[in-house]
């Protein structure tokens, strides 16, 4: 059965540093998703990216925060300067459609900044 | 305000009972979908059932039925026969009406443990 999946797994990182987590979502899905958890807390949306671009994003996604689809596979979040408040699970998500389908989630990376 | 709250923070079923998970929503849009996500202790989020706004039947799948009261803004989960690999974390989410985003937001979860 088609996954998502995201690397690495976990990353631990300096505050300052940047960081770039990694996903590659279902081949033939349209749209694709960042979410992120802080521990013990809730499920928070941070991005969603359909057609190339942007589509939606959160008052979290600042402009420390940024989604690039380099190529056909890979969808990533980068960091720009990494907060101690950053640390967190981040999940990638991805849906065949907008709205009337699932979103399947990767296992997440988790971040962990110092 | 809260767009879905569960107001359940624990719960505790005993294997092979059935339990209810609460979950109501807060949205003017008639076009919306509930879905329900399960996140074991290992961490990933598993998707387990959706209804949409617009379905006359509760949906089902397995042992996953969502008892979905329009009226009342309510989509609680029941899990039928608990396994005790079901203790995990569940949670409630609404995904809006906008096509080209399908964000979905999430409640707070329920944690459930399954005894045996």
């Amino acid at each position: 059965e088609p996954e998502v999946t995201q690397t690495p797994s976990h990353q631990v990182t300096q505050m300052g540093q940047e960081v770039i987590l990694r996903c590659v979502p279902i081949s033939n899905h349209l749209y694709f998703y960042w979410y992120r958890q802080i521990l013990g807390q809730k499920v928070e949306f941070l991005v969603s990216f359909y057609n190339n671009e942007i589509s939606e994003k959160s008052e979290i996604f600042d402009d420390q925060f940024s989604v690039e689809r380099p190529d056909g596979s890979n969808f990533t979040l980068k960091i720009r300067s990494t907060k101690l408040e950053d640390s967190a699970m981040y999940f990638c998500a991805s849906s065949e459609r907008g709205s009337y389908n699932e979103q399947f989630f990767g296992p997440g990376t988790r971040l962990t900044v110092l | 305000a809260q767009k879905i709250t569960q107001t359940q923070p624990g719960m505790f079923v005993q294997e092979k009972e059935a339990v209810t998970l609460d979950c109501t929503y807060d949205t003017s849009d008639p076009s919306y979908g509930l879905f329900w996500y399960k996140q074991p202790s290992s961490g990933e989020m598993i998707f387990l059932i959706y209804q949409g706004s617009y379905d006359q039947q509760n949906a089902t799948e397995g042992r996953y039925s969502l008892n979905f009261q329009k009226a009342r803004k309510s989509a609680n989960l029941v899990i039928s026969a608990s396994q005790l690999g079901d203790s995990a974390m569940y949670f409630c989410a609404m995904r809006e009406g906008n096509v080209n985003t399908g964000k979905l937001i999430f409640g707070q979860g329920t944690t459930l443990q399954v005894k045996p």
